[in-house]
């Protein structure tokens, strides 16, 4: 069974266009992140939620936005998209909101081409 | 803000040999949990080894260890008898507990190929 799961695992799309990336996690996870991967393979957080909640937005242009219609899922959206947002988009997700922290679970990753 | 260094971009070892990638980060917190991930070409990104800085003790899982150093903010990995499934990109991640965001900060990565 895949604990963290994206779709599509490849994107490829025409400057301006809006897109979606899927994530669900099997895990009953409360917790769940989007991070991404550049061309040079250095990862960056973008999104953190709890409970349907953001908790954290890392300087990512409003063109991202994440929406989590319950727990086990939290999408990405990127609107009009830029040669720039080519990269490899992670999904995550982590067991506990809590200064105990959890270990993060990654999903298989979503190469997103942008032409 | 944390920063996490891997300062080996690319190691090769062996196969059955012992390598070991360094990696150091820089923070002013006590409390925090540092992370060793693995990237195989699949793209998979697949949790090694985790140590939580309050433990003196270095964590070890299988033919994988850490030599953890606090006070030098050091946190390298041992790979014991090196496989060649054990080609693949190797991250080092930073998380912070006292922020209260769960985020991984993680280094620029280690290429290593286990040569036959």
């Amino acid at each position: 069974d895949t604990a963290v799961s994206q779709t599509p695992k490849y994107l490829v799309t025409q400057m301006g266009n809006d897109k979606s990336i899927k994530c669900e996690q099997n895990l009953g996870h409360d917790t769940m992140y989007w991070y991404k991967q550049d061309s040079k393979k250095f990862l960056k957080i973008m999104f953190s939620y709890n409970n349907k909640e953001l908790i954290i937005n890392e300087t990512v242009p409003n063109r991202f936005s994440p929406k989590s219609p319950d727990k086990a899922h939290l999408n990405l959206h990127i609107n009009s998209l830029e040669l720039g947002d080519s990269a490899v988009y992670f999904c995550a997700s982590s067991q506990i909101w809590s200064r105990g922290t959890d270990t993060q679970y990654f999903g298989p990753g979503t190469r997103l081409t942008v032409l | 803000a944390q920063t996490v260094t891997q300062s080996q971009p690319e190691m090769s070892v062996q196969e059955a040999e012992t390598v070991t990638l360094s990696c150091t980060y820089d923070t002013s917190e006590n409390n925090y949990y540092l992370f060793w991930y693995k990237q195989p070409p699949s793209r998979q990104m697949i949790l090694v080894i985790r140590q939580e800085a309050y433990k003196q003790q270095n964590a070890t899982e299988n033919r994988f260890s850490v030599n953890f150093q606090k006070a030098a903010k050091s946190f390298s990995l041992k790979i014991s008898d090196s496989q060649l499934g054990d080609t693949a990109m190797y991250f080092c991640a930073f998380m912070s507990v006292q922020t209260g965001a769960n985020n991984l900060f993680f280094g620029t990565g280690t290429r290593l190929t286990v040569i036959p």
